[in-house]
């Protein structure tokens, strides 16, 4: 049982590439989320999904895509990419609503630096 | 929408001491709220929560209080340790809301040997 994964783990980009990164859960869990942590601004949810198919968009959505393919999966895509968007960016996942159990699950982080 | 401070930013102790973390919200309908401790260079964790219905809740040496007439809650860590040294996050969260947490910006505890 490996929990949440993600992939890479650091990646550094030019300005105007793009990327994709993979976060990925093995414990069926229904919601998923990703987050940004830049210093002193804690967790700031950037996309977020219910269920395979499904996304929306949280606090701090600009510049990013997102993807719920498969119930396991949840992709996070930068299209062009902005000196803004350095920060080390984290997976989450969760059982649904209806369990009342709320714990969220996050993945090991990836650094992305955007020169 | 929901509005999670915490203070104080940073909190330094000696190995043995108290250490107190206080959380305010602004939406009264939240109801669970968790902490989460981040050690350096790792993911955060959940380390213990508490709902709406309870006023306190403890598990060894730490414990959450909350007061929903201030809509505040804080996180309390007894006889602290070197390995109690991280950053911990509060949040809020209302049922039959989607799963969203707000956090808080966090605390960095230092505890000093």
């Amino acid at each position: 049982n490996a929990g949440v994964t993600q992939t890479p783990k650091f990646r550094v980009l030019k300005t105007g590439q793009s990327m994709t990164l993979l976060c990925a859960q093995d414990m069926n869990h229904e919601y998923m989320y990703w987050y940004r942590q830049d210093p002193g601004m804690g967790l700031r949810l950037i996309h977020y999904s219910v269920g395979e198919g499904t996304t929306a968009k949280g606090e701090v959505p600009d510049g990013y895509n997102v993807s719920r393919l498969k119930k396991q999966n949840f992709l996070l895509g930068l299209e062009s990419a902005a000196p803004s968007q350095t920060s080390v960016y984290f997976c989450a996942s969760s059982y649904g609503e209806g369990t009342a159990l709320y714990e969220q699950y996050f993945g090991p982080g990836t650094r992305l630096t955007v020169t | 929408g929901e509005n999670v401070e915490q203070h104080p930013s940073t909190l330094s102790v000696q190995e043995g001491d108290s250490a107190v973390i206080k959380c305010t919200y602004s939406d009264s309908a939240s109801n669970y709220f968790p902490w989460y401790k981040q050690e350096l260079g790792k993911r955060p964790q959940l380390i213990i929560d508490i709902r709406s219905n309870v006023g306190e809740k403890k598990d060894q040496r730490i414990a959450v209080t909350l007061n929903k007439t201030a809509k505040h809650f804080s996180l309390h860590i007894t006889e602290t340790q070197p390995e109690d040294s991280a950053v911990y996050f509060c949040a809020a969260k209302r049922d039959n809301y989607g799963q969203n947490f707000v956090f808080g910006p966090g605390t960095r505890l230092s505890v000093l040997p």
